[in-house]
């Protein structure tokens, strides 16, 4: 069964940093794309930021320059390294998988979401 | 940036009664593979969203076929047959073609 686990989220003052971790089982972690999308209160669903199973990186433009993505495939652990973070960036973050590439398509397992506030 | 645009917003339905809901993207998903690179997903109350259709018109695996995508181009819809009462929720269409991009989301209600 393919599993997504989110964590590292919480409640950090405007300019701050957090680190996500998106926690995978279940399927070749190694060779999959792999992604961030947000959701804040209410509202629909926003892409972030993804990494190939080759390392290609992509960021949405309203992240670029602030966000990082990576993986750690010896643990299968998916990233993201958020600075310089913004009122607008509090949401609900989910990791997904996408089911192939290229290009990639199909975010075929998706994590429960872990919570980001940013307020001071 | 793809522009996704959803039509209607919000959608009311009899059990089993017909639904579709309209996706346009502001500039054609056709690939030069062949491929046309829409997704849609649903997410239910209180849950993360799940792939119910990709590349514009393959089921994902166990998604009922009373679901069904169709269009092309910059054009699409998704369709259900009979709705029940678990298809509430918000559906989106994305387009996987570049950075991805979603659709605002149309949200459906069972009467």
């Amino acid at each position: 069964e393919v599993q997504l686990v989110e964590s590292g989220g919480g409640l950090v003052q405007p300019g701050g940093s957090l680190r996500l971790s998106c926690v995978a089982s279940g399927f070749r972690f190694s060779s999959s794309a792999l992604t961030w999308v947000r959701q804040a209160p209410g509202r629909g669903l926003e892409y972030v930021s993804t990494i190939s199973g080759d390392n290609y990186i992509y960021n949405a433009d309203s992240v670029k320059g602030r966000f990082t993505i990576s993986r750690d495939n010896s643990k299968n652990t998916l990233y993201l390294q958020m600075n310089s973070l913004r009122a607008e960036d509090t949401a609900l973050y989910y990791c997904a998988k996408f089911d192939s590439c290229y290009p990639c398509w199909g975010m075929d397992a998706w994590g429960q979401g872990t919570s980001v506030t940013v307020s001071s | 940036e793809i522009v996704m645009t959803q039509s209607p917003l919000s959608l009311s339905v009899t059990p089993g009664e017909p639904a579709s809901i309209s996706c346009r993207s502001s500039q054609s998903l056709l690939h030069s593979n062949g491929n046309t690179y829409l997704d849609w997903y649903l997410q239910k109350p209180g849950q993360p969203p799940q792939l119910l259709i990709y590349l514009g018109s393959t089921r994902a695996s166990g998604v009922p076929d009373r679901f069904s995508g169709s269009g092309s181009g910059t054009d699409f819809i998704l369709k259900i047959s009979r709705v029940e009462a678990e298809d509430a929720g918000i559906y989106y269409c994305m387009q996987a073609l570049q950075v991805w991009t979603f659709g605002q989301g149309t949200k459906v209600e069972i009467k």
